[in-house]
């Protein structure tokens, strides 16, 4: 099946300081790709549909310009916490769009991200 | 609004059929997947489709506007999230909240 990879799997960070987390799809081009936060006890939250070559497109509530995604390539997105906080802390997971016609996503095995 | 509902926790005991239920109110959303969670793992897929469909132990009912999944002989080690998730014609796809299996000996 189609692998998607993360780097880092966790990183510790201080406050103000930003974090940049690498999304791959290893065998297969991504068009799309997505990345979703989840914050204990709750559910996967879509963040932004990132698409290759051009701007990514954010859900409501969450702010571009902290949030930096950049998809350059068709096998590579990364997503940027700028200035990051502790309330930045979560758990990032990335998701590839398959080629098929069913639209299945794979994921990645996410991100720690903890801000002290 | 595009949203998706699940039960928040399912309890079972081993050996048993459980069935976790799912109905949006997605516009043009024709596919149901149901992915299994363990927290700090990248979700995993177990079926899929705008069709009844079995992988497994895992079966997959379909109605327009809800799914079931359907664990037979349910394990301990079952025990896990399970996202309900429907996937309009644009590739986005829209989770439910998650339901949360507890499995008793």
């Amino acid at each position: 099946g189609a692998v998607v990879s993360q780097h880092p799997s966790r990183v510790i960070c201080k406050s103000g300081t930003s974090v940049k987390i690498e999304c791959r799809s290893l065998d297969f081009q991504a068009t799309t790709m997505f990345w979703y936060r989840q914050f204990p006890k709750q559910s996967l939250m879509l963040m932004a549909t990132s698409n290759e070559g051009s701007k990514a497109t954010y859900e409501q509530g969450v702010e571009k310009d902290k949030f930096l995604i950049n998809h350059a390539s068709l096998t590579l997105s990364t997503l940027t916490v700028t200035s990051a906080h502790p309330e930045d802390s979560s758990f990032y997971i990335c998701s590839a769009l398959g080629t098929s016609t069913i639209y299945e996503q794979y994921f990645g095995p996410g991100t720690r991200l903890t801000v002290t | 609004k595009d949203q998706v509902f699940q039960p928040s926790t399912v309890a079972s005991s081993e050996g048993a059929v459980v069935e976790i239920f799912c109905n949006h109110s997605v516009s043009n959303a024709y596919n149901f997947f149901w992915y299994l969670h363990f927290p700090g793992c990248a979700p995993r897929l177990l079926v899929k489709g705008s069709k009844p469909s079995q992988q497994g132990r895992y079966n997959m009912t379909y109605e327009r506007f809800s799914s079931s999944l359907l664990i037979l002989q349910v394990r301990e080690a079952d025990a896990a999230v399970y996202y309900c998730v429907c996937s309009g014609n644009t590739g986005k796809l829209i989770f439910g909240q998650g339901t949360t299996l507890q499995v008793k000996p």
